[in-house]
């Protein structure tokens, strides 16, 4: 049971360049989430999708693009690359929107930007 | 508004010692509240979490936590310390009302349990 997959696991960029993060869940969760931590700061969300068609922005969204492809996908886009973008990013997948059900998470991309 | 507190960026016990990882929390309306667990290079893994009902909410690998609406906290909490149980743990919070992902997370507590 793969759970939340996320690729790649580790990606350097140069200040300006672009990248997409992949994101796809196996669990037929409605909704999907990116998140970035940050030493000492937690995790801080960055967009989300309740459910697929649609998009939300969350806490830290400047910078970054999200596309929700269909149930099981959700990318993130960093359309130029800043230094302050380095960063430990992870999808989070839900059963429900609302309800008090847990979050999955995959495993991390870390990111450098130089 | 809906925000989250770890008073400890560090704590360390003896292996077979109990353990306490304190989190208060602020919410507006009735509260949802998680604890994670993140072992190194891993994503964060859901230890348990309360909803409404009875204080004391068991979880994963033995571990507990009690609510205290009074004091407005969710301290994690294990009888008898393992040295495996050494990770980051991640306190978070969300108003009964909304969207699962917009829980606010804490800035995480390290656990180092020694032999």
């Amino acid at each position: 049971n793969a759970g939340v997959t996320q690729t790649p696991k580790f990606q350097v960029l140069k200040t300006g360049q672009s990248m997409t993060l992949q994101c796809a869940q196996d669990m037929n969760h409605n909704s999907m989430y990116w998140y970035r931590q940050d030493p000492g700061m937690g995790l801080r969300l960055i967009y989300y999708s309740a459910s697929e068609g649609t998009t939300d922005k969350g806490e830290v969204p400047n910078g970054y693009n999200v596309s929700r492809l269909n149930k099981r996908e959700f990318s993130l886009r960093l359309e130029s690359a800043a230094p302050s973008q380095t960063s430990v990013y992870f999808c989070a997948s839900g059963s429900r929107p609302l309800g008090g059900e847990k979050l999955f998470f995959g495993s991390g991309t870390q990111l450098s930007v130089l | 508004a809906q925000s989250v507190a770890q008073p400890e960026d560090q704590v360390n016990v003896a292996e077979g010692n109990p353990l306490t990882v304190k989190c208060t929390y602020s919410v507006s309306g009735n509260p949802y509240l998680f604890w994670y667990v993140q072992y190194p290079n891993r994503g964060l893994q859901f230890l348990l979490k309360y909803i409404t009902g009875d204080n004391l909410v068991k979880g994963s690998y033995g571990f507990e936590a009690e609510f205290n609406k009074s004091q407005t906290s969710f301290h994690l909490k294990k009888p008898s310390a393992l040295v495996s149980d050494s990770a980051l743990y991640f306190c978070a919070v969300r108003d009964s009302g909304t969207n699962a992902g917009k829980s606010t997370f804490g800035d995480g507590t390290t656990l180092t349990v020694k032999p």
